[in-house]
């Protein structure tokens, strides 16, 4: 069964601490993708990465940082988190050349204090 | 930028009837998905339709898409308790692996 697994599903962190919310996936997708999702807003992408080492920025990139030094590791990082990051964080990963189907984790919620 | 918008919001049905979501979209695209999401849980696709297809079955789900009106529509047949989700179209944006989500429908069947 394919799987992406969010390594935390509940997180609670003060502000100005340094978050790490790690993502896994046994498929061997190239694409990985960080959205966040809140209510009234939806999902929105915050950054994606499509090889090793690779990444590009989403649609809020702001406050936040990734990771991807192996192929089936994509991690997610606030550097100094504050409360505006309260939210549920997902992971995803689509194989390219692909059928356009993501594949998602069970998500992360994170509040932070 | 939001590019898909779920109509309506929030659909309350009896077991048994028909639900029907629809999503418009604002620029051109490959394709158009759905995707579900059990409260607290991660999304799982759907469906997938291609902009050169305009209908498509999978079990109790019916997928329709008309380009010229940029929308589409999602219905789920004989709804079920557990079909209570929350259901979201997602379109890409051109570059076939990044998608664009909307807000979502919350589907609530009542037994």
């Amino acid at each position: 069964d394919v799987k992406v697994t969010q390594s935390s599903r509940y997180l609670v962190k003060r502000t100005g601490e340094k978050v790490f919310l790690e993502c896994v996936q046994d498929m061997d997708h190239e694409n990985m993708f960080w959205y966040r999702q809140d209510p009234g807003l939806g999902l929105r992408l915050i950054y994606f990465s499509y090889d090793v080492k690779m990444k590009e920025k989403g649609d809020i990139p702001e406050g936040y940082s990734v990771s991807r030094e192996k192929k089936e590791r994509f991690s997610l990082i606030l550097e100094s988190a504050s409360t505006n990051q309260t939210s549920m964080y997902l992971c995803a990963s689509i194989r390219q050349p692909n059928t356009g189907e993501l594949f998602f984790g069970e998500g992360s919620r994170l509040t932070v204090l | 930028s939001q590019q898909g918008e779920e109509d309506p919001q929030a659909l309350s049905i009896q077991e048994g009837e028909n639900a029907t979501m629809n999503c418009s979209y604002k620029t051109s695209i490959n394709n158009l998905q759905w995707y579900r999401q059990n409260s607290g849980r991660g999304l799982v696709h759907l469906i997938l339709i291609r902009s050169n297809e305009r209908e498509k079955h999978s079990g109790r789900l019916r997928v329709t898409l008309d380009t010229s009106k940029k929308s589409s529509s999602l219905l789920i047949t004989a709804s079920r308790a557990a079909d209570t989700a929350s259901y979201f179209c997602a379109t890409d944006r051109g570059s076939n692996y990044k998608l664009t989500f909307g807000k979502g429908t919350l589907l609530t069947v009542n037994p």
